[in-house]
């Protein structure tokens, strides 16, 4: 099993420029997450999604979209890039919600110039 | 509003010793926390949980000890080693889907 994929790891975006970060899990989890990393913060939900074809907002959506087309793969969207989405961008999955242990991938790291 | 806190930005212990991890919360319908361990370059990966229901769970080195009434949880290693130096995730689940972390702990082991 490779767990949690993202591609890629690294990604330099002028203003405005727009991007899709993938992931890809072949755990066969029904539970996906996007998070975002800044320096000397902690993990910020962006999108979750319970399951193909079902995904909701977290904690800080605004900037993102999500789309859920198979259980294996769950792509972030950027539109319209902005130096506040300079971050590391970290995709998870697991079995079952919250009191599951979540998977995470090596992350992506964003910068927006 | 930080619903997880770490209060520690940074511990530095010599090997062989106890490192011990705080976090407090304060949303009272948490009931499940982690710790995740993450280096440098890696995702987090999961270390040790525990549910609400108990106030202790035990894996080899590490043991997790939550005091609901203060809502505080700690995360005791023992004995430290080089290799547990990274920075740890404390992170609380409830009954929707997702986990709220807190901002991390650089723990530094040193030989």
């Amino acid at each position: 099993n490779a767990g949690v994929t993202q591609t890629p790891k690294f990604r330099i975006l002028k203003i405005g420029q727009s991007m899709t970060l993938q992931c890809a899990q072949d755990m066969n989890h029904n539970y996906m997450y996007w998070y975002r990393q800044d320096p000397g913060m902690g993990l910020k939900l962006i999108y979750y999604s319970v399951g193909a074809g079902i995904t909701d907002k977290g904690e800080v959506p605004n900037g993102y979209n999500v789309s859920r087309s198979t259980t294996e793969d769950f792509p972030l969207r950027l539109e319209l890039a902005a130096p506040s989405q300079t971050s590391v961008y970290f995709c998870a999955s697991s079995f079952r919600p919250s009191t599951d242990t979540q998977y995470f991938g090596p992350g992506t790291r964003l910068t927006v110039l | 509003d930080q619903q997880v806190k770490q209060n520690s930005p940074s511990l530095s212990v010599q090997e062989g010793r106890i490192s011990i991890l705080n976090c407090d919360y304060t949303n009272s319908m948490f009931d499940y926390f982690l710790w995740y361990k993450k280096y440098p370059a890696e995702g987090p990966t999961f270390l040790i949980s525990i549910s609400s229901i108990k106030d202790k769970n035990e894996d080899g080195r590490f043991t997790v000890f939550l005091n609901k009434s203060a809502k505080h949880l700690s995360l005791h290693i023992v004995p430290s080693q080089p290799g547990d130096s990274a920075v740890y995730f404390c992170a609380a689940g409830g009954s929707n889907y997702k986990l709220t972390f807190g901002k991390g702990t650089l723990l530094t082991v040193n030989p």
